[in-house]
């Protein structure tokens, strides 16, 4: 079984559009992540959840939404694409405390906005 | 705020030889935790090892090590015995105890040549 999964795979849209990603993990985490990889490979926190709640919110635009339903799963959801949105975007899931783990990835999500 | 420096962009390393990666941190805190990933071509993110900053002994995975300086707040990476399939980006990572968050530095492309 996969420990952190997300769909789809590769998503390809034209600007304007609106798109979600999705993202499921079943190792029991009470904290779940979205980083975003740009094209020169660097990896940035955009999001970070704590048993559903909003933790960290980095400087990302509001057309990028997440929404945890459970703490299982944390989507995202960009409204009103740009071609500046095209990158690789990973989901990740760990415990905090008790002792904290290593952050868990999902195979990550290659966005291209034409 | 936590950064996390690699100033190799891209090392070389013959199969069979050792090489070492840098990695040095900044953090204010006192108990944190260092990872190093590995993301071959594949675009997954894989766990290489981890350092818990209380821990005095230096961690080790089969031929991968880490030289951990908690004073000069060194982390690098050292792989033994290099292999073809050690070709990849090397991310070293920083996670406080209070935060919520793996910090990457902007990586280490390594090519492990015949």
């Amino acid at each position: 079984d996969t420990a952190v999964s997300q769909t789809p795979k590769y998503l390809v849209t034209q600007m304007g559009n609106d798109k979600s990603i999705k993202c499921e993990q079943n190792l029991g985490h009470d904290t779940m992540y979205w980083y975003k990889q740009d094209s020169k490979k660097f990896l940035k926190i955009m999001f970070s959840y704590n048993n559903k709640e909003l933790i960290i919110n980095e400087t990302v635009p509001n057309r990028f939404s997440p929404k945890s339903p459970d703490k299982a799963h944390l989507n995202l959801h960009i409204n009103s694409l740009e071609l500046g949105d095209s990158a690789v975007y990973f989901c990740a899931s760990s415990r905090y405390r008790d002792p904290p783990t290593e952050a868990f990835f999902g195979q990550g999500t290659r966005l291209t906005v034409v | 705020a936590q950064t996390v420096t690699q100033s190799q962009p891209e090392m070389s390393v013959q199969e069979a030889e050792t090489v070492t990666l840098s990695c040095t941190y900044d953090t204010s805190e006192n108990n944190y935790y260092l990872f190093w990933y590995k993301q071959p071509p594949s675009r997954q993110m894989i766990l290489v090892i981890r350092q818990e900053a209380y821990k005095q002994q230096n961690a080790t995975e089969n031929r991968f090590s880490v030289n951990f300086q908690k004073a000069a707040k060194s982390f690098s990476l050292k792989i033994s015995d290099s292999q073809l399939g050690d070709t990849a980006m090397y991310f070293c990572a920083f996670m406080t105890n209070s935060g919520y968050a793996l910090n990457f530095g902007k990586g280490t492309s390594l090519l492990v040549t015949p």
